[in-house]
């Protein structure tokens, strides 16, 4: 069965400090992998995408991906209270139907 | 580009009628649309993929005869919850495939509520 884990948090991190969420999978098969952030009753919106191994950098946000450890990274940089929501990692072999994680709830505190 | 709307943003509806959310892909075409529905503090969970022209694959331990998914054109998918029970209450959302890189593209989601 394919798997997507995350920690559910939540993570606290101080306004102006790098926050760190990681995703792991079990699908060696995967593909595309992807970065969703949802705020309290709206649907998810896309943050980045990555499909090669290492870094992919926009604006304040890194995707680091590890097909090897299997692992997805998400940083934001230079956190603000307006990144507090929900961050979600999907990821998909192909064309198949992505497979979601539950998602770590990010604080930004002032 | 690839825009996806869906309608209605909330419904209140009394127990035991029917309600039909509607999703759209604006500016491309999509032979396939997925149905999420998710609860509070929790994850989205995949009901069924509508697929343009045939039948709905349902995921299990949902009900297809209650969630009934029409997928009649390449640009629309309803999603008609049937005899409503407050336990339907819920957040409902589509995505669509679309053709560019980032793959998945999301409506705005439906909040039900059955009373």
């Amino acid at each position: 069965q394919k798997e997507v884990e995350q920690n559910s948090g939540p993570l606290s991190v101080p306004e102006g400090a790098i926050a760190s969420l990681n995703c792991t999978y079990s699908d060696r098969g995967s593909q595309s992998f992807f970065w969703y952030r949802q705020y309290s009753g709206k649907s998810p919106e896309l943050i980045m995408f990555i499909y090669s191994n290492g870094d992919k950098e926009d604006g304040r946000f890194t995707a680091q991906l590890n097909k090897a450890s299997q692992y997805v990274s998400l940083l934001i940089r230079d956190s603000q209270p307006s990144d507090s929501a929900t961050y979600l990692c999907a990821v998909n072999r192909g064309s198949y139907i992505p497979t979601f994680g539950r998602g770590t709830s990010l604080i930004v505190h002032p | 580009g690839a825009v996806v709307s869906q309608h209605p943003s909330w419904v209140i509806c009394k127990s035991g009628t029917s309600v039909k959310i509607e999703c759209r892909s604006l500016d491309f075409q999509a032979t396939t649309m997925f149905w999420y529905r998710q609860f509070p503090k929790q994850s989205l969970m995949l009901m069924a993929t509508s697929n343009e022209g045939s039948k709905a694959t349902y995921e299990q331990g949902v009900e297809k005869d209650k969630f009934l998914i029409n997928h009649a054109s390449l640009t629309l998918s309803t999603l008609t919850v049937t005899s409503a029970h407050p336990e339907d209450s819920s957040f409902y959302i589509c995505s669509a495939h679309n053709p560019g890189p980032d793959g998945y593209t999301f409506g705005s989601g439906t909040r039900l509520t059955v009373v």
